[in-house]
């Protein structure tokens, strides 16, 4: 079974620098996808970014970019210029690439901006 | 167009109580996918279906636990005789199809069990 680790409960930074969330992960299989999502207070779940297993480039989104480690089995997400809407819980999340696509979710990281 | 909506927003019910969780995934979207987040936690999967066949229940915590989705659109999370260790917000997603497409999560039901 997949297994996924966020060792950072609680995380600050002050507005407009650049923090680093955590992940790693465990699995025997090798097509996978992994995934950063952001649940604000509303509790909606709202991808921030992926990363396919197979592709050695690093993902980014605007602000956002992952440190992907393969063989390591590290997938930690780095936010750069962080604003107050950034302030939320930030989950790291695991998904096969075949058959059922369930997610499998860290126990998050709860990120606080300070202005 | 419509995100996922999930209803009630909030639900409290007796233990020993019946109660249902309505899901109404973004229309056309082929998967659906129940997951249940305790107090603190991270979601943690329940179920999934393909249009309407429940194709993976393993997360079900129960027997009392049981989800439809008959005509493979709508689907209900029934939970029978509630138990204070229920007590969650139970979270729905749908995706586009079943392979390589991101899920859309709603804004989740809070079940507080007294």
């Amino acid at each position: 079974a997949q297994t996924v680790t966020q060792s950072q409960p609680e995380m600050s930074v002050q507005e407009a620098e650049t923090v680093t969330l955590s992940c790693t992960y465990d699995t025997s299989e090798s097509d996978y996808y992994l995934f950063w999502y952001k649940q604000p207070p509303s509790r909606q779940m709202i991808l921030v970014i992926r990363q396919e297993a197979y592709k050695q480039q690093n993902a980014t989104e605007n602000r956002f970019s992952v440190n992907f480690q393969k063989a390591a089995k590290s997938f930690s997400l780095k936010i750069s210029d962080s604003q107050l809407g950034d302030a939320a819980m930030y989950f790291c999340a695991y998904r096969n690439n075949f058959g059922n696509e369930k997610l499998t979710f860290g126990t998050g990281t709860r990120l606080t901006i300070i202005p | 167009g419509a995100g996922v909506s999930q209803s009630p927003r909030y639900k409290v019910a007796k233990r020993g109580q019946d109660v249902a969780l309505r899901c109404d995934p973004i229309s056309g979207h082929v998967s659906l996918f129940w997951y249940q987040q305790a107090l603190g936690q991270g979601p943690e999967f329940l179920t999934y279906f393909q249009n309407e066949a429940q194709l993976d229940k393993s997360g079900l915590p129960s027997d009392r636990f049981f989800a439809e989705r008959p005509e493979g659109s709508v689907s209900t999370l029934k939970i029978q005789r509630t138990q204070q260790e229920d007590s969650a917000v139970y979270l729905c997603a749908s995706s586009l199809a079943s392979q390589g497409h991101e899920q859309f999560f709603g804004p989740g039901t809070r079940l507080t069990v007294l």
